[in-house]
């Protein structure tokens, strides 16, 4: 089955600078590719996300890239806020929407 | 909204009891799915739902059951808990099965077995 590998597992970044997160995945069948953002006790939520036939995109603050060829994908998170901090999963699915997911990266913003 | 409902929120059980965790949708979506999250290992797919009456494994399914009587309920059912059940466990749903449906997740389940 799937294998995705996020790193790194925690990440601290100083508040207004980037953050950035790598998510590689083992079966090149894999087609979708979301971000999760999980707050503590509650569920993840989906911050954005991109198909296998696009190489980038962006939403306001964050951007994801996808390199199909190297299987690897990766969230940027620009001017980085205390409310970004949280844990991020990357995940990937195929064409019947089964996710496999990453294992999670801790996210602290120091203001 | 209250989109995906997830009840109990927290449950406690003894080792060989049973009992069924909860989840409704009111987004009218096709596909439900459970997930167990245990530290350190990310998600990982217990057993999904592509609709009403059609059921199928996940990664992890030994020691769960589930069904799918209606399109807004699917109750995953723990047979005779283990303490390796202890988890937090989340229920989502998308539109349909197809490709690059965004999943809802409800808040979870926190069950610990003792």
């Amino acid at each position: 089955g799937e294998n995705v590998e996020q790193h790194p597992s925690t990440l601290s970044v100083q508040e207004g600078d980037s953050a950035v997160i790598k998510c590689t995945y083992s079966d090149s069948a894999s087609n979708y590719f979301p971000w999760y953002k999980q707050e503590l006790g509650k569920g993840p939520q989906l911050i954005i996300d991109i198909r296998s036939n696009v190489g980038e995109k962006k939403d306001q603050r964050i951007a994801v890239t996808l390199n199909k060829t190297a299987k690897h994908f990766s969230l940027h998170i620009t001017e980085t806020q205390p409310e970004d901090s949280a844990v991020y999963f990357c995940a990937a699915g195929d064409g019947n929407n089964r996710l496999a997911f990453g294992k999670g990266n801790q996210v602290v913003v120091i203001p | 909204n209250a989109g995906v409902t997830q009840t109990p929120k927290f449950q406690v059980l003894k080792t060989g009891q049973s009992m069924t965790l909860q989840c409704a949708q009111d987004m009218n979506h096709e596909y439900m799915s459970w997930y167990r999250q245990d530290p350190g290992m990310g998600l990982r797919l217990i057993h999904y739902s592509v609709g009403a009456g059609i059921t199928d494994q996940g990664e992890v399914p030994n020691g769960y059951n589930v069904s799918r009587s209606t399109t807004e309920d699917f109750p995953l059912r723990l047979l005779s808990a283990a303490p390796s059940q202890t988890s937090v466990y989340f229920c989502a749903s998308s539109m349909h099965r197809g490709r690059g449906q965004p999943q809802h997740f409800g808040d979870g389940t926190r069950l610990s077995i003792l």
